[in-house]
């Protein structure tokens, strides 16, 4: 079955240095994607990178990047200069092979930067 | 319209009482999946949609759950007999047929059954 794993469920970072999420992934497709949400305590998703799996550099978007590992079956967000504003709980998500291309959600990291 | 719409945005309602939750998907988007955020949860899949038809049922947790989409366009999602174990935020996310990463969610709609 696929999976996405979130070990970290909370993680402290000063403004203005990187963070590392981590996110791990289990599944038998070999055409997969694999994305960043962030939900800021108003509750909205917002997309913030994506990374299909035949993708050969790691994506990146502005101060996002996607550090892409498919041998080890990894996808761990990095934030570079992180600011006060990225306090927020963050999701792994790979979208599902098959007809219906849903997407499978991990159980979050929440993120806390610190002034 | 611009993005995803859910209405309404909060609902309370007591146990054993039905409730309907609607999501306007982007226009033209084809595809439309539901899905329960339940407390410090990540995202649990519910139900998808392409065009008016829900081809992948298989998340919704019990036949007190069903949702129907309309025109290609709107979609409701009710819970008959409200559970206390309902209460969580359903968010709905549209994509356009064609793409493999173009997911839109909505803001949710945050239920809670007292």
């Amino acid at each position: 079955a696929q999976k996405i794993t979130q070990t970290q469920p909370g993680m402290f970072v000063q403004e203005k240095e990187a963070v590392t999420l981590d996110c791990t992934y289990d599944t038998s497709d070999q055409s997969y994607g694999l994305f960043w949400y962030k939900q800021p305590s108003s509750g909205e998703m917002i997309f913030l990178i994506y990374q299909g799996s035949y993708d050969e550099q790691n994506a990146t978007e502005g101060r996002y990047s996607l550090n892409f590992q498919k041998a080890r079956k990894s996808a761990n967000l990095v934030i570079s200069a992180s600011q006060l504003g990225d306090s927020a709980m963050y999701f792994c998500a790979m979208r599902e092979g098959g007809a219906t291309n849903k997407l499978i959600f991990g159980t979050g990291t929440l993120l806390a930067v610190q002034p | 319209g611009a993005g995803v719409s859910q209405s309404p945005s909060n609902k309370v309602t007591e146990k054993g009482k039905d409730v309907e939750l609607r999501c306007d998907p982007i226009s033209g988007h084809t595809a439309l999946y539901w899905y329960r955020q339940s407390l410090g949860q990540g995202l649990e899949f519910l139900i998808y949609f392409q065009g008016n038809s829900a081809p992948d049922k298989s998340g919704l947790p019990s036949d007190r759950f069903s949702a129907e989409r309309t025109g290609g366009s709107v979609s409701t999602l009710t819970i008959q007999r409200t559970q206390q174990e309902d209460s969580a935020v359903y968010l709905c996310a549209s994509r356009e047929g064609g793409s493999h990463y173009g997911y839109t969610f909505g803001s949710g709609t945050r239920l809670t059954v007292v």
